[in-house]
Parts: structure tokens; sequence; C-alpha cells
């Protein structure tokens, strides 16, 4: 059974860069058909598409966080990795790591990691 | 982009059934999937494709889509079914595809 598993500093300082980590287990990250996306969800709040990186290697972001979004993959350990950088106190949120197919096709998010919370605060 | 409107509370008692509805333009033509998010939980799949079940996801979680408006039906609603429910779609016209609704407070009487 697939499982992502986040982690990363839990406390980041404004204009600071965010580092997060998705271990993958059970399955392989290189495997085609799928893509690995970070999603977050401020407390309180509603869900957020952060982007996603191809098996191959290839991402996409959203463009409202592109300028300071790089997702990146590394085979070797299976598992890929999210940095964004200025950080403000709206960064702040729960950091999901979830897979998701190649649209239009199987275009929904499964499985889930267990979400990280990280904090942006001096 | 494109935007989901979702109600932000639907109230039933446990044996009566729940419909929170997913508002976009069209969406009838687009693929609907819906989560459950329990307190301090990751979202959990529930449908896909609008109708579809996840393995392991009960027979009474059921969807719809048609027209301006998704449907997810939860039957004889139990109270661990007392959860945040969000639709999210593909959006292949937009530059930021990956679409959630505004999400749905399912409270259980």
């Amino acid at each position: 059974q697939l499982q992502l598993q986040e982690s990363g500093s839990g406390l980041v300082k404004p204009s600071q860069t965010l580092s997060l980590t998705c271990a993958v287990s059970g399955g392989s990250i290189s495997s085609g058909g799928y893509s690995w996306s970070w999603i977050r969800q401020p407390p309180g709040k509603g869900l957020e598409w952060i982007g996603y990186i191809y098996h191959s290697g290839s991402t996409y972001y959203n463009p409202s966080l592109k300028s300071r979004v790089t997702i990146s993959v590394d085979r070797s350990k299976n598992q890929f990795s999210l940095k964004l950088s200025s950080v403000t106190a709206a960064d702040t949120a729960v950091y999901y790591c979830a897979r998701v197919g190649v649209p239009p096709l199987l275009s929904w998010f499964d499985p889930w990691g267990q979400g990280t919370l990280v904090t942006v605060s001096s | 982009s494109y935007v989901l409107t979702q109600p932000p509370s639907v109230s039933v008692a446990p044996g009566q059934t729940a419909r929170i509805t997913c508002g976009g333009n069209n969406i009838g033509s687009k693929s609907v999937h819906w989560y459950q998010q329990k307190p301090g939980q990751a979202p959990v799949l529930v449908v896909y494709d609008d109708s579809d079940r996840p393995s392991g996801i009960p027979e009474r979680f059921s969807g719809s889509n048609s027209g301006n408006t998704a449907t997810l039906t939860i039957s004889r609603v139990e109270a661990g079914d007392e959860a945040d429910y969000y639709c999210q779609v593909w959006d292949s016209s937009s530059d930021h595809p990956y679409v959630f609704g505004t999400g749905t407070k399912v409270t259980v009487l």
C-alpha cells in the first residue's frame, strides 16, 4: 500500500525558505502515469494546490506561488521535496504531499500524507 | 481561474441523508472528486470521477454531476461522517488546473 510521509522544519522565520520532504513507501516514485503534488491548508481554511512534479521531472506550479516555489525529486531516495522562498505569515499552513494521476485521467489526489504544520514566525 | 462553490455547512440527523453541493460553471463537463477531512487528519478520497468509490469507502457515499452542480450524497448518516467535505476538479483551460471547492462542514445532530 502506497504511503507518503512529510518531514521538515515546523518553524520558519519570515523571509526565509520553507523546506519539506515527502518520503514515498510501498511504491516507486519513478513509476509512470503519476505525478507528485504539494497542497496546503492554512489553519481553519480550505485546501490550496501548490504544484506537482511529473515522474519525468517536469513541474507545474500554482501561478500565485510560482515565483517562490520549487519542487524537485530524488529518485534514489524515493522522495520529492518542496521549497518555498521569502515566506510570510500567510504561508503558515499544514502542508500535505499527495499522489495525483496524469490528467485528464486520474485527476484526483490519493493517497495523502498525514500533513505537517509549518509556522512562519520570528 | 475556475471557481467551485459549496455551502459552508450542512446539518443532518443520524440515519437521514446528507446532500452536499458543489457549484461551478458547466461542472457537468468535468470529472468531480470528493474528499472527507476529519479534524486533525488529512483529506481522504471518498468519490472520484463523479460517482466512483475507492476501495474501502462505504456504499452510503455516492456522487452525481450534471449541469452546473455536482452533489455528494451520504445515505444513512452516522456520527462518524461528521467532517469537512471538499469537491475538486481538474480544469484544462486554466493555468491553475487543480481546483478545490470552498468546503462544507457536515454536522450530525
